[in-house]
């Protein structure tokens, strides 16, 4: 079975400035996707960035980018100029493409506060 | 287009009560989902199912039962309420079970008391 493992429980960062939230797993497999979700007070879940295991080229969505080592089986995630409105929790998780149930294997998840 | 809507928004139950959280989406998908949230503990898959009449269990499926009569509807069933069910609890959806895009509830804060 996969675990996905986030040891930052708590982050911080100043407005305007970069921070880096960290992320391991643990799988067999060769092929699976790799997300970051933001979980808001509204308890919405949000999806950030997703990877595609097989793509080497870390993935980018504006503000937001990963830094995936497949080797080291490493996922982290760089929120650049960071905004008060990107306090909130971050989940990384995990789905395999190997088992049905498009299942997602989520880690502990990291909180985040943005100072102004 | 409301997306997944996930009734109640808030439940208080007591040990032994039985409930049925609802989970409806209007977006034709086949996959439908429940987790539940714990604190320090991200989420964790409870049942899904790839279609109507198709039902499977996660990682944590005791103490609820679920069915899959119609596309649209995917209730959670809780029998017989336990404090150790205090969650919340999210419903999530996608086109088809190999569709990596997920659409999230907003999920049900559920007391057990």
């Amino acid at each position: 079975a996969q675990t996905v493992t986030q040891s930052q429980p708590e982050m911080s960062v100043q407005e305007a400035e970069t921070v880096t939230l960290s992320c391991t797993y643990d799988t067999s497999e060769s092929d699976y996707y790799l997300f970051w979700y933001k979980q808001p007070p509204s308890r919405q879940m949000i999806l950030v960035i997703r990877q595609e295991a097989y793509k080497q080229q870390n993935a980018t969505e504006n503000r937001f980018s990963v830094n995936f080592q497949k080797a080291a089986k490493s996922f982290s995630l760089k929120i650049s100029d960071s905004q008060l409105g990107d306090a909130a929790m971050y989940f990384c998780a995990y789905r395999s493409l190997e088992t049905s149930g498009s299942r997602l294997t989520f880690g502990e998840g990291t909180q985040l506060t943005v100072n102004p | 287009n409301a997306g997944v809507t996930q009734t109640p928004k808030f439940q208080v139950l007591k040990t032994g009560q039985s409930m049925t959280l609802q989970c409806a989406q209007d977006m034709n998908h086949e996959y439908m989902s429940w987790y539940r949230q714990d604190p320090g503990m991200g989420l964790r898959l409870i049942h899904y199912s790839v279609g109507a009449g198709i039902t499977d269990q996660g990682e944590v499926p005791n103490g609820y039962n679920v069915s899959r009569s119609t596309t649209e509807d995917f209730p959670l069933r809780l029998l017989s309420a336990a404090p150790s069910q205090t969650s919340v609890y999210f419903c999530a959806s996608s086109s088809t079970q190999f569709n990596e895009k997920l659409f999230f509830g907003s999920g049900t804060q559920l007391s057990v008391l």
